[in-house]
């Protein structure tokens, strides 16, 4: 149980798109999602906390205008790099907390690697 | 503020040897900490954690971590390396009120020798 889900897998695209990836939980609710990202030989950096039903909460530098979060219901969250650029370029990943769990145990999705040419 | 150190990006251990992977860590307040496994293009993977109970704890694939309150430290060791460990190994601990967010180490590169 507890497996977490990243759709696409990778994604490459030209400068000035905007890109969109899903995090699901696929056999658990959840709540609350984390977004991270991992630049290639980096540790993860914290990017937002997704919640559902309310606005995402952003951590200091990230832009919120640039990555939109969208958390529509316990299963889902999806991240949006709106006009990316190739400094966009990264490994995204994705953990879920599953509800009445433990707000410390988190499931980590595949990740999401974003090319931008 | 919470942080983590780990020592060391990279490790090179033979196989069959100790694998002893070095975290310490700066908290106000009792810290939950974890380490995790990322194989290469994958997500991560919880070994262990640590949430104020044994101060020794055992996880997955033979691994197992101690909290050291004294040294604020968490090294993860396993008596006997395979070449399935070789990965990047993250050390984390949690931000106070257990909001649940994450604070990584910078990661340690785990290459087993034949």
């Amino acid at each position: 149980g507890a497996v977490v889900s990243q759709h696409p897998s990778w994604v490459i695209c030209k400068s000035g798109t905007s890109v969109k990836i899903e995090c699901r939980s696929l056999d658990f609710q959840a709540t609350t999602m984390f977004w991270y990202r991992q630049f290639p030989k980096q540790s993860l950096m914290l990017m937002a906390t997704s919640n559902e039903g309310s606005k995402a909460t952003y951590e200091q530098g990230v832009e919120k205008d640039k990555f939109l979060i969208n958390h529509a219901s316990l299963t889902l969250s999806t991240l949006t790099v709106t006009s990316a650029h190739p400094e966009d370029s990264s490994f995204y990943i994705c953990s879920a907390v599953r509800d009445g769990g433990y707000q410390e145990t988190q499931y980590f999705g595949p990740g999401t690697r974003l090319l931008v040419l | 503020a919470q942080s983590v150190t780990q020592l060391g990006s990279h490790v090179s251990v033979s196989e069959g040897a100790l694998v002893l992977l070095r975290c310490n860590y700066s908290s106000s307040v009792p810290p939950y900490l974890f380490w995790y496994v990322q194989y290469p293009n994958q997500g991560l993977q919880l070994l262990l954690k640590y949430t104020s109970a044994a101060t020794l704890v055992k996880g997955i694939n033979g691994f197992e971590a101690e909290f050291k309150k004294s040294e604020t430290s968490f090294h993860l060791t396993k008596p006997s390396a395979h070449m399935s460990d070789a990965a990047e190994y993250f050390c984390a601990v949690c931000s106070s009120g257990n909001t649940g967010k994450l604070i990584f180490g910078q990661g340690t590169t785990l290459q087993v020798k034949p």
